[in-house]
């Protein structure tokens, strides 16, 4: 358990869905992050919050929307995805208390998007 | 912005060699360099990291090198066991405050035979 919780863990939606992550943190960092992971690319930093201000947007299409409502919960809104968004995406905070390495990354476990 | 390549994208070896993984970036104002560690179906998570005022660290079987003036540094694993067996992904960024923003490499698969 680390302590990044993301939901679900699956999803399956068609194109003209709305859908929602969400992910959620319990060791009082201050930012948090959404990566997308495709196959045989890096990780790829689409947002990112700090102290609940987005503080990078890394063009990433709008149909993708990022709600931070505290530091401890971060959403992706999700509609009118293509094929080509279907991956894995990630979730994760930083900015720890007194142990944790300066700067290290603390990971949820994901959620595998399939756009039909 | 910040670019990481990394090599190889596979590598095999058998238990008890060494592997070694190499990135190459091109921010020269990069001065923090961690390495993930990926096992199937599970979260990547910090293994090892180094910062540009030192050129090496080790910690147990793992160690990383980093020579800024070629800006490139690199993963060493020594007496690799099957559990070594994973995904592991480079970065780079500039500082380690709060909500920095970390460019990834795009991964080494590592399989340790028996």
């Amino acid at each position: 358990e680390t302590g990044v919780t993301q939901t679900p863990r699956h999803l399956v939606m068609g194109m003209t869905n709305k859908k929602s992550l969400k992910c959620e943190q319990h060791l009082g960092h201050n930012a948090m992050y959404w990566y997308k992971q495709s196959a045989k690319k890096p990780l790829e930093l689409m947002f990112v919050y700090n102290f609940k201000e987005q503080t990078e947007n890394n063009s990433v299409p709008s149909r993708f929307s990022p709600e931070c409502p505290n530091s401890s919960h971060l959403f992706l809104h999700l509609h009118t995805l293509q094929p080509e968004d279907s991956a894995l995406y990630l979730c994760a905070s930083s900015g720890g208390l007194a142990g944790a390495r300066a700067g290290e990354l603390f990971f949820g476990e994901g959620s595998r998007l399939t756009v039909l | 912005g910040e670019n990481v390549e990394q090599h190889p994208s596979t590598l095999s070896v058998q238990e008890g060699d060494s592997a070694v993984i190499k990135c190459t970036y091109s921010d020269s104002a990069s001065n923090y360099f961690p390495w993930y560690k990926q096992e199937l179906g599970k979260r990547p998570q910090l293994i090892i990291d180094i910062r540009s005022n030192v050129g090496e660290k080790k910690d147990q079987r793992i160690a990383v090198t980093l020579n800024k003036t070629a800006k490139h540094f690199s993963l060493h694993i020594t007496e690799t066991q099957p559990e070594d067996s994973a995904v592991y992904f480079c970065a780079a960024s500039l500082g380690t405050g709060t909500a920095s923003k970390l460019t990834f490499g795009t991964g080494t698969r590592l399989q340790v035979t028996l």
